[in-house]
C-alpha cells in the first residue's frame, strides 16, 4: 500500500511554461514534504521542502504548494528550462522518527526547447 | 567535501554469491540509510541506522544485513544473491538536527544474474 503517491510517471512541457508535478499522500502522520530531483546514473538531490505548518514555500523558480486536507501537494517550476528534465520524486517524513524518507514513484519531467 | 561516497559503483553477481555494499559520509550525520530504486517503484527503504552500532529494517529488509560500525560508514550486506535483488542501490544521510534533507551517494547499479 503506497503511501506517497505520484500518479502521472511522465509529463512534457515547453521551454518557458509552467510545470505542475503533483503528489498525494496517505498517512496522516507525515509532517515534512521534500521533492528531490534525478538525472540518469546519479543520486538524487534535494531539491525544496516544506513544512505542514505551511502551505507554501517558494525557491527561486521552485514553489512547492500544500493542501493539508486533501493530501496532496504540488512542485511548481516557473519557467521550465531543458535542464529541468529528469526525474522528480516527491517524498514525505514523520518528524520525532529517524527520519526515513517515504519516496512516491516519481515523474519524469521532460522539457522541450 | 565528498558527501556521500559508495563502493562500487557497478557489480554483476551469480546467484547465490555473497558481496557487500560500501557507504561512507563526511558530513558527520547521525543517521544513515540503504534504499533500493526499481523500475515504477520509487525508493524503497531497506534498512537504516540513527547512530553506531545501530540497525533497523525498513520496508523491505529481507535478504539483506547491515551494520554501523562507525558513525561514517554504513555497510549493505547480501548473503545469498537472488535475481530479484537486481536494482539500483542508494545510500543516503541525514542529520537529526531541524528539518534538514538527506544527502545520497550516487547509486550502485547491481546486477545478478
Amino acid at each position: 500500500d503506497q503511501q506517497v503517491k505520484q500518479n502521472s510517471p511522465s509529463l512534457s512541457v515547453q521551454e518557458g511554461r509552467i510545470s505542475i508535478l503533483n503528489c498525494d499522500y496517505t498517512n496522516s502522520m507525515f509532517d515534512y514534504f521534500l521533492w528531490y530531483k534525478k538525472y540518469p546514473a546519479e543520486g538524487p538531490t534535494f531539491l525544496i521542502s516544506i513544512s505542514s505548518i505551511k502551505d507554501k514555500n517558494e525557491d527561486g523558480r521552485f514553489t512547492v504548494f500544500l493542501n493539508k486536507s486533501a493530501k496532496h501537494l504540488s512542485l511548481h517550476i516557473v519557467p521550465s528550462q531543458p535542464g529541468d528534465s529528469a526525474v522528480y520524486f516527491c517524498a514525505a517524513v514523520i518528524s520525532g522518527s529517524a527520519r526515513q524518507l517515504t519516496f512516491g514513484s516519481g515523474t519524469q519531467l521532460t522539457v522541450l526547447p | 567535501n565528498a558527501g556521500v561516497t559508495q563502493t562500487p559503483k557497478f557489480r554483476v553477481l551469480k546467484t547465490g554469491q555473497s558481496m557487500t555494499l560500501l557507504c561512507a559520509q563526511d558530513m558527520n550525520h547521525e543517521y544513515m540509510y540503504w534504499y533500493r530504486q526499481d523500475p515504477g517503484m520509487g525508493l524503497r527503504l531497506i534498512h537504516y541506522s540513527v547512530g553506531e552500532g545501530t540497525t533497523a529494517k525498513g520496508e523491505v529488509p529481507d535478504g539483506y544485513n547491515v551494520s554501523r560500525l562507525k558513525k561514517q560508514n554504513f555497510l549493505l550486506g547480501l548473503e545469498s544473491a537472488a535475481p530479484s535483488q537486481t536494482s539500483v542501490y542508494f545510500c543516503a544521510s541525514s542529520t537529526f538536527s531541524g528539518h534538514t534533507e538527506a544527502f545520497f551517494g550516487q547509486g550502485t547499479r547491481l546486477t545478478v544474474v
